[in-house]
């Protein structure tokens, strides 16, 4: 019931089109759902997070789209860029656990 | 990078040598976690933090231990090193009060053991 399931594990996307990463969860506990990027050689950093009482957040180019009732999350990277290849994880906590529980990881190439 | 180092950052030992990672951090967070990423596993918990001398375990601490004898620094050990600790070791902070904010991480540090 902890696990966050993340998909897929790789993806290839041209310059300009649109990125989707899914994650699902099974813990209804759960209240905060942060995505992290990753570069090669770097520790993950934020990137745009969402808390259950709504639908989606958008930030610039990055939107989380969030189904309480189905208990899934998605990023969307809209106009996706070269600079955008990067390895995304999703998370997700329940209040006062102060811990995160992750996705595996999507390793998310833009081509030129 | 919310002033967090990690020593060293790359390390080659033998099997059943003893390894100590650090990580240090300049900013007073009171917590503080050890992550091992390796491929197709995402970030697994080992250890992590609420304050000096409180630590709990994280999903993968067989094999790990750590000490915060100070706020600013948390060490993780290996005591016997062995080939399936091979990895590479992430140190995070939480900033904030809530259980819901940022985890910011540092630069990592890349673990052989042979």
């Amino acid at each position: 019931q902890q696990q966050v399931k993340q998909s897929p594990q790789s993806l290839i996307v041209q310059k300009g089109g649109i990125s989707i990463i899914n994650c699902a969860y099974e813990n209804t506990a759960f209240d905060y759902f942060p995505w992290y990027q990753q570069f090669p050689g770097k520790g993950p950093a934020l990137l745009i997070a969402i808390r259950p009482d709504v639908s989606e957040k958008k930030e610039g180019r990055f939107t989380i789209s969030f189904n309480k009732s189905a208990k899934q999350f998605s990023l969307h990277i809209m106009d996706s860029q070269p600079g955008d290849s990067a390895t995304y994880f999703c998370a997700a906590s329940n209040g006062g656990n102060y811990q995160l529980i992750w996705g595996a990881g999507t390793k998310l190439i833009i081509k030129p | 990078d919310a002033g967090i180092t990690q020593s060293p950052r790359h390390k080659v030992t033998e099997t059943g040598t003893p390894v100590t990672l650090r990580c240090h951090q300049t900013e007073n967070h009171r917590y503080m976690y050890w992550y091992r990423q390796d491929p197709g596993h995402g970030l697994r918990l080992i250890h992590y933090s609420y304050g000096v001398k409180d630590t709990d375990k994280g999903e993968v601490s067989d094999g790990y231990s750590v000490s915060r004898s100070k706020t600013e620094d948390f060490l993780l050990t290996l005591e016997s090193a062995t080939s399936s600790q091979t990895s590479v070791y992430f140190c995070a902070i939480m900033e904030g009060q809530g259980s819901a904010d940022t985890q910011y991480f540092g630069p990592g540090t890349r673990l052989t053991v042979l």
